[in-house]
């Protein structure tokens, strides 16, 4: 089982609709999370960090659920610059780890 | 933009060939890491500097070799390299090298090895 999965996408949504990505990691002790976005062959940027309590900045909200061991990414009222793939990021103690998933690829249409 | 400057940008080299990627961060972090991105794979951490001391070695073959001369600066050398190797090359810094620290990438080296 891969340490942490995304489901690849596309995921294509017009303009103005939600979606929601979950990411699931396998290591019981990760200890933090992270979204970043990546645009089409340029850098990985941090979106958010993910709390326990779940957190918001402005569209996008990010939940962890430690029970089922996986993060969530939702982002509301979808704008073109939007489009990007964005990729779950765990940590664990221990290491120096910063352990990506593949991404998951949004475009949203106009 | 981040603060993170990486060069060159493209690479092509030969197999035989030598060559080094530059990395320098101005945003006075003082850990520094190297990471490889292939296509569709996800991205994988290669090297970790703390206070310019290498803290991780992930497994990484020795034709690639690190340098960290000072906490803003970061060399990634390469010496007889095969063709699966090319890919994107990203550095990144954080403050620290705690688990919680946001790491800020630079644009990346992509890397056609021939």
């Amino acid at each position: 089982r891969k340490e942490v999965e995304q489901d690849p996408g596309p995921f294509n949504v017009p303009e103005g609709a939600t979606v929601a990505f979950n990411c699931t990691y396998s290591n019981s002790a990760s200890q933090s999370f992270f979204w970043y976005r990546q645009d089409c062959r340029k850098e990985p940027k941090l979106l958010m960090s993910v709390y326990s309590s779940g957190n918001e900045d402005g569209r996008f909200t990010a939940q962890l659920n430690r029970a089922s061991q996986y993060i969530s990414l939702l982002i509301r009222d979808s704008k073109l610059s939007d489009s990007a793939t964005y990729l779950c990021v765990v940590t664990t103690s221990g290491t120096y780890k910063y352990i990506f998933g593949t991404g998951t690829r949004l475009k949203v249409l106009a | 933009e981040t603060g993170v400057t990486q060069t060159p940008r493209h690479l092509v080299m030969g197999m035989t060939n030598k060559k080094s990627l530059k990395c320098e961060q101005h945003l006075g972090h003082n850990a520094m890491y190297w990471y490889k991105q292939s296509a569709k794979k996800p991205l994988e951490l290669m090297f970790v500097y703390s206070l310019e001391e290498r803290v991780e070695n992930n497994s990484v073959p020795s034709r690639f070799s690190p340098e960290c001369p000072n906490s803003s600066h970061l060399f990634l050398h390469l010496h007889t390299l095969q063709p699966e190797d090319s890919a994107l090359y990203l550095c990144a810094s954080s403050r620290g090298d705690s688990l919680q620290e946001t790491q800020y990438f630079g644009p990346g080296t992509r890397l056609l090895v021939l």
